[in-house]
């Protein structure tokens, strides 16, 4: 099974502000997925952004970007001009290209808190 | 545009009653799963099924059954309920059109068991 690892249990930001939320994960695979949900308060699991690892090219949606650096298994997210809209659960997931493709795993999450 | 349908959204049982969490899709999924998510512990996947008629265990299936009979619908049945299964479960399904596959999530079945 690979693993996904969400060192920050809880993190603050000021509105307006940077953030970046930081997720490594273990695989000995060379083709992958990676993705970061949004879990709001009403419980409803968002996705985010995704990025496939052949790309080298950092996905970006609007103020979400990431930084993937497959040599060091690191996917981090950025958050920019953060708003309160932001505050959530944040959970970081790997997902399988050819091996078994069929599960996703999940990091243990991350909580944001946004500070106006 | 309903999406992933769960019911029902909150229920409380005492251990040993069974009960089963409802699932459907309408966008004609092949691929749909069940998940778990407990404090610290993020999301783990229970079951899952890649089309009617064929279902596979996750990481924690222990407790749980399932079945596929339609492509639309994905039930999970807890036969004698214990407090260790005191969660949130998420629906979530896939469509394998998709180059990436993202999961798509209904709003989640929150279980006490007493």
């Amino acid at each position: 099974a690979q693993t996904v690892t969400q060192s920050q249990p809880e993190m603050s930001v000021q509105e307006a502000e940077t953030v970046t939320l930081s997720c490594t994960y273990d695989t000995s695979e060379s083709d992958y997925y990676l993705f970061w949900y949004k879990q709001p308060p009403s419980r409803q699991m968002i996705l985010v952004i995704r990025q496939e690892a052949y790309k080298q090219q950092n996905a970006t949606e609007n103020r979400f970007s990431v930084n993937f650096q497959k040599a060091a298994k690191s996917f981090s997210l950025k958050i920019s001009d953060s708003q309160l809209g932001d505050a959530a659960m944040y959970f970081c997931a790997y997902r399988s290209h050819w091996g078994d493709f069929n599960k996703f795993y999940f990091g243990s999450g991350t909580k944001l808190n946004v500070k106006p | 545009n309903a999406g992933v349908t769960q019911t029902p959204k909150f229920q409380v049982l005492k251990t040993g009653q069974s009960m089963t969490l409802q699932c459907a899709q309408d966008m004609n999924h092949e691929y749909m799963s069940w998940y778990r998510q407990d404090p610290g512990m993020g999301l783990r996947l229970i079951h899952y099924s890649v089309g009617a008629g064929i279902t596979d265990q996750g990481e924690v299936p222990n407790g749980y059954n399932v079945s596929r009979s339609t492509t639309e619908d994905f039930p999970l049945r807890l036969l004698s309920a214990a407090p260790s299964q005191t969660s949130v479960y998420f629906c979530a399904s896939r469509s394998d059109a998709s180059n990436t596959g993202e999961l798509f999530f209904g709003e989640g079945s929150r279980l006490t068991v007493l």
